[in-house]
């Protein structure tokens, strides 16, 4: 397990389509992240998992998107009847517990890359 | 105002130069920082953390922490044009009851030989 590996690296679907993307994070790592990034902006966060446990879901996250992370393994991001601004490269990200002095930063995947025409 | 801000640049230096990329944030609270390089359709990847105030040298890579300025920067030695890339700071913020990292937009470093 050498990292963060997410699938497919590319998705070009319809308009109102749904997507599914999947995240495989480095086995020993609890934390799992869902980020979204836009040209030319950084990495806006979505949600959070600690195991199994969704633990936040950011205001970004309409309700025509839904992760998992079933047996706090893998995580899949589902939108839902895709719109054109959805497109974006979503890219998931994991890490171990912080420590007392600070949190680990976060490795990510290759991301996504979603484009909605 | 914005949690993490960065000045988007370009910032360009001459090759064998020091390019210094600075960062402000607003949440006081914020305990640790960390420095992402992102290359043109790559993803970001991890250069320097630091969590205390002052100065963490890591090869060509200072990263500088004033908490009470609410201001990280990165120094980058003898600039290389493989050093050409976007750099994000990042700071966790606590909120929700839980610690997330939240991304500047980003400073695009060109280094030109």
């Amino acid at each position: 397990d050498t990292g963060v590996s997410q699938d497919p690296r590319h998705k070009i679907t319809k308009r109102g389509q749904n997507v599914t993307f999947r995240c495989d994070p480095i086995s020993e790592h609890n934390r799992l992240y869902w980020y979204r990034q836009t040209l030319g902006q950084g990495p806006e966060f979505l949600t959070y998992f600690q195991n199994e446990a969704q633990l936040e879901k950011s205001r970004l996250l309409s309700d025509r998107f839904s992760a998992e992370r079933p047996k706090g393994s893998f995580s899949t991001l589902e939108i839902q009847r895709t719109e054109q601004g959805d497109s974006a490269m979503y890219l998931c990200a994991s890490s171990p517990e912080g420590t007392g002095m600070g949190d680990y930063g976060y490795t990510f995947g290759s991301g996504t890359r979603l484009t909605v025409v | 105002q914005k949690e993490v801000e960065q000045n988007s640049g370009p910032l360009s230096v001459p090759e064998g130069a020091i390019a210094s990329l600075n960062c402000t944030y607003s949440d006081r609270g914020s305990q640790s920082f960390f420095w992402y390089r992102q290359y043109s359709g790559k993803s970001p990847e991890l250069i320097m953390f630091i969590y205390s105030n002052g100065d963490k040298e890591d090869g060509r890579f200072t990263a500088q922490l004033n908490k009470a300025s609410q201001y990280v920067s990165l120094l980058i030695r003898d600039s290389q044009p493989s050093d050409s890339a976007t750099y994000l700071c990042a700071v966790t913020m606590f909120s929700g009851g839980y610690n997330k990292l939240i991304f500047g937009a980003g400073t695009r470093l060109a280094v030109h030989p």
